[in-house]
C-alpha cells in the first residue's frame, strides 16, 4: 500500500512550457486535492474531485487544468508556465467528505 | 461559508514550556476541524481531528485542542514543548467538498 505518490519530485520549466504533475492514490479513495504551498500563506486549494469523471476549481485554479478518468490517478497539468507557478505542490486524497487527507511527499517545481 | 484564522505565524517557546497555537474559524454550523504538522521539507501529517464527538481532542506526540463553540475557537496545546515539536502547523477546516488551510504557524522552540 503506497499511499499517494507524486511524480516528479523536483522539476524546473522554462517560461511557457507545459507539463504534467502526476499524482495517483492506491487507497480505492473517492476524493482528491491538489494544493500549492507557499511562504506564508499556507496551502491554497488548486481544484479538487470528488470521484472519478468529476471534478471543480478551488481557491487558485488559473493556469492549471486536471481531469480524473479513473478513481487512482488526478494528473494536473500546467498549461503554460509562469514563474508566479514556482511553488510546492501537494496532492492529497481521502475516502470521504469528512474523512483525513492523506498527503503526497509534494513536487518542487521552479519555473525560470 | 466556512474560513479558519490562525492568529499568530510565528511562535518561540523554551523547552519545557507550554505549548499554545491558535485557531478561529468562522461558520454557520458545526465544522469538521483538523490539526496538521509539517516538519521542515516534510510532507504533512495529521495531529488531531475534531468531528463532533467530543470538545477536548487527544492528539499525537501529546498535542490535543478544544473545540469552543461559544469563541469559535480550536486551539491547539501541548504542556511540555519538546525540540522535536519545532514546524509550521496547520489549523484547517472543511467546508462542503473542500478543505480550507489557515495560513500556518511556525512554532520555534528555544533551548
Amino acid at each position: 500500500n503506497a499511499g499517494v505518490t507524486q511524480t516528479p519530485k523536483f522539476q524546473v520549466l522554462k517560461t511557457g512550457q507545459s507539463m504534467t504533475l502526476q499524482c495517483a492514490q492506491d487507497m480505492n479513495h473517492e476524493y482528491m486535492s491538489w494544493y500549492r504551498q507557499d511562504p506564508g500563506m499556507g496551502l491554497r486549494l488548486i481544484h479538487y474531485s470528488v470521484g472519478a469523471g468529476i471534478t471543480d476549481q478551488g481557491e487558485v485554479p488559473n493556469g492549471y487544468n486536471v481531469s480524473r478518468s479513473t478513481t487512482e490517478d488526478f494528473p494536473l497539468r500546467l498549461l503554460s508556465a509562469a514563474p508566479s507557478q514556482t511553488s510546492v505542490y501537494f496532492c492529497a486524497s481521502r475516502r470521504d467528505r469528512y474523512y483525513e487527507q492523506y498527503f503526497g511527499p509534494g513536487t518542487r517545481l521552479t519555473v525560470t | 461559508a466556512q474560513s479558519v484564522t490562525q492568529l499568530d505565524s510565528h511562535v518561540s517557546v523554551s523547552e519545557g514550556t507550554p505549548v499554545l497555537l491558535r485557531c478561529n474559524y468562522s461558520s454557520s454550523y458545526s465544522p469538521s476541524l483538523f490539526w496538521y504538522v509539517q516538519h521542515p521539507n516534510k510532507g504533512l501529517q495529521l495531529l488531531l481531528k475534531y468531528t463532533s464527538a467530543a470538545t477536548l481532542v487527544k492528539g499525537i506526540n501529546g498535542f490535543e485542542a478544544e473545540f469552543k463553540k461559544s469563541e469559535t475557537s480550536f486551539h491547539l496545546t501541548k504542556p511540555s514543548a519538546h525540540m522535536s515539536d519545532a514546524a509550521e502547523y496547520f489549523c484547517v477546516v472543511y467546508r462542503d467538498d473542500k478543505i480550507i488551510f489557515g495560513k500556518g504557524t511556525r512554532l520555534h522552540i528555544l533551548p
